[in-house]
C-alpha cells in the first residue's frame, strides 16, 4: 500500500517536449506539494496545495503548472523543457497546511533531458 | 529570513560508532525543526521533529536529535550506527506560519565503514 505515489519513475525526453508527472496519496491528507532536488540534493519546494487550493508557489518558471483535481491528487506539468530541468522530483503530502504537519514523500520521478 | 545549514556534506563512520550530524538554523523565533532521511532511490522520511517542551526528542530507528536554542542547533545523534543507516540526512526548518514553507538544508551523506 503506497502512500504517496508517483508516476513515471524514470523520465527521457528532449529538449523542448512537455510532460506530465503524476502524484497520488492514499493517506487521506489535505496538502500536497511538489519539491525539486538538483543534482547536489538541495531540495526546493515548487508549489503547495490544500484541497486544491493553491498556497504556496515559488518563483519557478511559468513553464511548470501544477494541477490538482482533487485533494488527493497533485500533477505537474512541464511545457517546452530545457536542459536545466533535469533533476529528481518529489511528490508530498502532510495532514495539513500547518508546517507541524510532517511530510510524506512518493519515490521521486527522475526527469532527464537530453 | 529563515535558512538551515548542515556544515557536513559527508561523513564516515565505523560501524558500531557513535554518530552526531550538526544542523544550525537562523530564525527570530523558534521554529519547527525536522531530520528526514533519504535512502538511495527514494523519498524522504521523517525521523523526529521538535516543536516545544522537552529539548531532546526521540525518533525512529535509534536516532535522538537536542534542541540548543542558545546555540540554534538541533544535532542529530545515533549511538550505534548500523551499516543501514548510510543515507542523506536533510536537518529542515519551517515557521509557525502555515503560508510559509520548509526549508530543507544541502544534506549530509552518511557512509558506513565495515
Amino acid at each position: 500500500d503506497t502512500a504517496v505515489s508517483q508516476t513515471p519513475k524514470y523520465l527521457v525526453t528532449q529538449m523542448g517536449n512537455d510532460k506530465s508527472i503524476k502524484c497520488e496519496q492514499n493517506l487521506g491528507h489535505d496538502t500536497m506539494y511538489w519539491y525539486k532536488q538538483d543534482s547536489k540534493k538541495f531540495l526546493k519546494i515548487m508549489f503547495s496545495y490544500n484541497n486544491k487550493e493553491l498556497i504556496i508557489n515559488e518563483t519557478v518558471p511559468n513553464r511548470f503548472s501544477p494541477k490538482s483535481p482533487d485533494k488527493a491528487h497533485l500533477n505537474l506539468h512541464i511545457n517546452s523543457l530545457e536542459l536545466g530541468d533535469s533533476a529528481v522530483y518529489f511528490c508530498a503530502s502532510s495532514g495539513g497546511r500547518e508546517n507541524n504537519q510532517p511530510q510524506h514523500f512518493g519515490d521521486g520521478t527522475r526527469l532527464s533531458i537530453l | 529570513a529563515q535558512s538551515v545549514t548542515q556544515p557536513d556534506i559527508h561523513i564516515t563512520v565505523s560501524e558500531g560508532a557513535s554518530l552526531e550530524l550538526r544542523c544550525n538554523y537562523s530564525y527570530g523565533a523558534t521554529p519547527y525543526l525536522f531530520w528526514y532521511v533519504q535512502s538511495p532511490g527514494q523519498g524522504l522520511q521523517l525521523l523526529l521533529k521538535y516543536f516545544s517542551g522537552d529539548t531532546l526528542v526521540q525518533g525512529i530507528k535509534g536516532f535522538e536529535a537536542e534542541f540548543k536554542r542558545s546555540q540554534s542547533s538541533f544535532n542529530l545523534r545515533k549511538p550505534s550506527v548500523h551499516w543501514s543507516d548510510a543515507a542523506e540526512y536533510f536537518c529542515a526548518v519551517a515557521s509557525y506560519s502555515s503560508a510559509s514553507k520548509i526549508i530543507f538544508g544541502s544534506g549530509t551523506r552518511l557512509s558506513i565503514r565495515p
